[in-house]
């Protein structure tokens, strides 16, 4: 059973650019979260998505937007891309009805932006 | 809001020896309250968590957790820490059920042998 995978695994733009991840919940899950990791902090709640709806969203400009497909997997995308975007952003999945409060976690994507 | 304060940025101890990585969360109600393992360049794996009930709670890889209300933490413990043990934790709260999760700062574990 595959856990919760993340493409790609490292990215480089540039200042002004869009970036769009993807994350593939574990098997079972129909709830995915995304957070963004700067160096040397923890993870900060970006948003969630739930039957394809965005559920919850933290401080983030709209800059952040996300999409879930019928599959329940996800996309974030990041527009007009600044230099404190880089981070590693992780996407984590849970079972919205049987356990919802354990969330699985992807290894993340590294994102520079130069 | 939730907050979270991990105040040893970094610890180190010895292999054999015993381990507490502290944890204040600051929330109003009970909250849901977690820890998770980070090693390097790798997600988080979840080691144990607390929703109600049993103020001690068993985790993964011999970790435990002992929730005090009255100080508003939820410290990890270990009681013979190994090498393999040497990474980054995180102590996170939840305010309700399938909610966001709130993220300290972390504490690096250092293993010396």
């Amino acid at each position: 059973d595959a856990g919760v995978t993340q493409s790609p695994t490292h990215l480089i733009k540039t200042r002004g650019q869009q970036v769009t991840l993807r994350c593939s919940p574990k098997s079972g899950h129909d709830t995915v979260s995304w957070y963004q990791q700067a160096l040397g902090q923890g993870p900060q709640f970006i948003f969630q998505y739930y039957e394809e709806e965005e559920r919850q969203r933290g401080n983030f400009p709209d800059r952040f937007s996300g999409h879930q497909f019928p599959n329940y997997s996800s996309e974030l995308n990041v527009n007009a891309l600044l230099l404190g975007d880089s981070a590693l952003y992780l996407c984590a999945s849970s079972p919205r009805a049987s356990d919802p409060d354990t969330q699985y976690f992807g290894p993340g994507t590294r994102l520079t932006v130069l | 809001a939730q907050s979270v304060t991990q105040p040893d940025i970094h610890i180190t101890v010895s292999e054999g020896a015993s381990l507490e990585l502290r944890c204040n969360y600051s929330y109003g109600a009970t909250p849901y309250l977690f820890w998770y393992v980070q090693s390097p360049g790798q997600g988080l794996q979840l080691l144990l968590k607390y929703f109600s009930g049993d103020t001690l709670v068993q985790g993964i890889k011999g970790f435990e957790a002992e929730f005090k209300r009255s100080q508003s933490s939820f410290n990890l413990r270990k009681p013979s820490v190994h090498w393999s043990d040497a990474a980054e934790y995180f102590c996170a709260v939840g305010a309700v059920s399938g909610n966001k999760l709130v993220f300290g700062a972390g504490t690096i574990l250092r293993v010396k042998s």
